[in-house]
């Protein structure tokens, strides 16, 4: 069984442009949520996919655009990149069942916009 | 608008004492409660949940305890040990599954 993994690791963009993010779930995971963490900050809740479907969104504006494939497997969109845009950026996947919402991460992507 | 908070920064405790990390939440509409720990350079790493129709979790040294009157939870650690030294975040969600995480509080255990 393979856990969540992020692509890149580290990346460093310029103002305005664009990057994509991607995001491979756990095996048999078919909900995938992106979430941005700023320094000193705790995870803020960007959007979730469940089986290619958008299913639920946070404040973010609509530069911030997402996919999921028909393998569960995920991109994280964002354009016209900002300062403010430099975070860590995690991908999480589970597999909702009644009561129980437990997800798992990737390791992240780590985004410097400059 | 911060829905889930951990008002503790950091927490240092002493190895074999209890650790104790405080969570307060303002949505009542939240169902499910969860703990994950962080390490640096690595993603968050689930640790343990509870439903909001318990008021207590245990999983080994880790429990965790929900009070819905006062909208908060804690979660403790007997006996802390130093590789439990990380960062700890509480997060709630509600349906359809989207969590709500606080800032985190930092313990460490020392030797």
């Amino acid at each position: 069984e393979t856990g969540v993994t992020q692509s890149p690791t580290h990346l460093i963009k310029t103002r305005g442009q664009q990057v994509t993010l991607r995001c491979s779930s756990q095996s048999g995971h078919n909900t995938v949520s992106w979430y941005q963490q700023a320094l000193g900050q705790g995870p803020q809740f960007i959007f979730q996919y469940y089986r290619e479907e958008e299913n639920g969104r946070g404040n973010f504006p609509p530069r911030f655009s997402g996919l999921q494939f028909p393998n569960y497997s995920s991109e994280l969109n964002v354009n016209a990149l900002e300062l403010d845009d430099s975070a860590l950026y995690l991908c999480a996947s589970s597999l909702p069942v009644l009561g129980s919402t437990e997800a798992f991460f990737g390791q992240g992507t780590r985004l410097t916009v400059v | 608008d911060q829905q889930v908070k951990q008002n503790s920064p950091s927490l240092s405790v002493q190895e074999g004492r209890i650790s104790i990390l405080n969570c307060d939440y303002t949505n009542s509409m939240f169902d499910y409660f969860l703990w994950y720990k962080k390490y640096p350079a690595e993603g968050p790493t689930f640790l343990i949940s509870i439903s909001s129709i318990k008021d207590k979790n245990e999983d080994g040294r880790f429990t965790v305890f929900l009070n819905k009157s006062a909208k908060h939870l804690s979660l403790h650690i007997v006996p802390s040990q130093p590789g439990d030294s990380a960062v700890y975040f509480c997060a709630a969600s509600d349906p359809p599954g989207d969590m709500r995480f606080g800032a985190g509080t930092r313990l460490t255990v020392k030797p």
